[in-house]
């Protein structure tokens, strides 16, 4: 079945420290996919996608992800966070036949220490 | 602006009264989706629409209802609403199947007491 998993539910870091937001779908194809922000009381902002190609992916807000086919995985990464980064961070999947459904991880909440 | 407008944002209600959640997109996509967000699942799709007059469930379809008797308006429709229907609601709207993203609304918080 298809399924998008994010193993982290919460993470905590340091203000200026790096971070990496991890993502792992199941499939045999390779899927869309992306990666939505969403700030508490918002909706979703999408910070990248990926179709095909080029395996690392620019983003928003200094966000990059990195597509990796042999691991189904397809981590979020930034070099230094700010404190208005804390923020739920959803990965999700674009699969063939799904007729444009998006299937969205369970979400990691970032939290960020002064 | 390209848009995708959602009504109302919050919306509290009694176990039992009917209401509508309205969308709206200005981008003349076909597809139209709702999902609901819940702590720990993520979002899932409630149900879907490929065009006009074509609406299918995706996977929590239970208790809801929609139409789509015009491409830029998809209302999500509570029959008779539950305090499981408590939730975090989204409309997306996208272009036809392809290398496409999807267009979120703002979201309506419902409150089902």
């Amino acid at each position: 079945a298809q399924s998008v998993t994010q193993p982290d539910i919460h993470i905590t870091v340091s203000e200026g420290a790096s971070l990496e937001l991890r993502c792992n779908y199941s499939y045999g194809a390779t899927p869309y996919l992306f990666w939505y922000v969403q700030s508490p009381g918002q909706g979703l902002q999408l910070l990248l996608k990926y179709f095909s190609g080029d395996t690392l992916v620019q983003g928003i807000k200094g966000f990059e992800a990195e597509f990796k086919r042999s691991q189904s995985s397809f981590n979020l990464r930034k070099p230094s966070v700010h404190w208005s980064d804390a923020a739920e961070y959803f990965c999700a999947g674009m699969f063939s036949g799904g007729y444009n459904k998006l299937i969205f991880g369970a979400g990691t909440r970032l939290a960020v220490h002064p | 602006e390209a848009q995708v407008t959602q009504n109302p944002r919050y919306l509290i209600t009694v176990t039992g009264k009917k209401l509508t959640v309205t969308c709206s997109q200005n981008m003349n996509h076909e597809y139209m989706s709702w999902y609901r967000q819940d702590p720990g699942l993520g979002l899932r799709q409630i149900y879907y629409s490929m065009n006009v007059e074509v609406t299918d469930k995706g996977d929590v379809p239970e208790g809801y209802k929609v139409s789509r008797k015009e491409k830029r308006n998809f209302p999500l429709i509570l029959e008779s609403p539950s305090p499981n229907q408590t939730s975090l609601y989204f409309c997306a709207s996208s272009p036809k199947q392809g290398r496409t993203e999807a267009f979120f609304g703002q979201g309506t918080r419902l409150t089902v007491v």
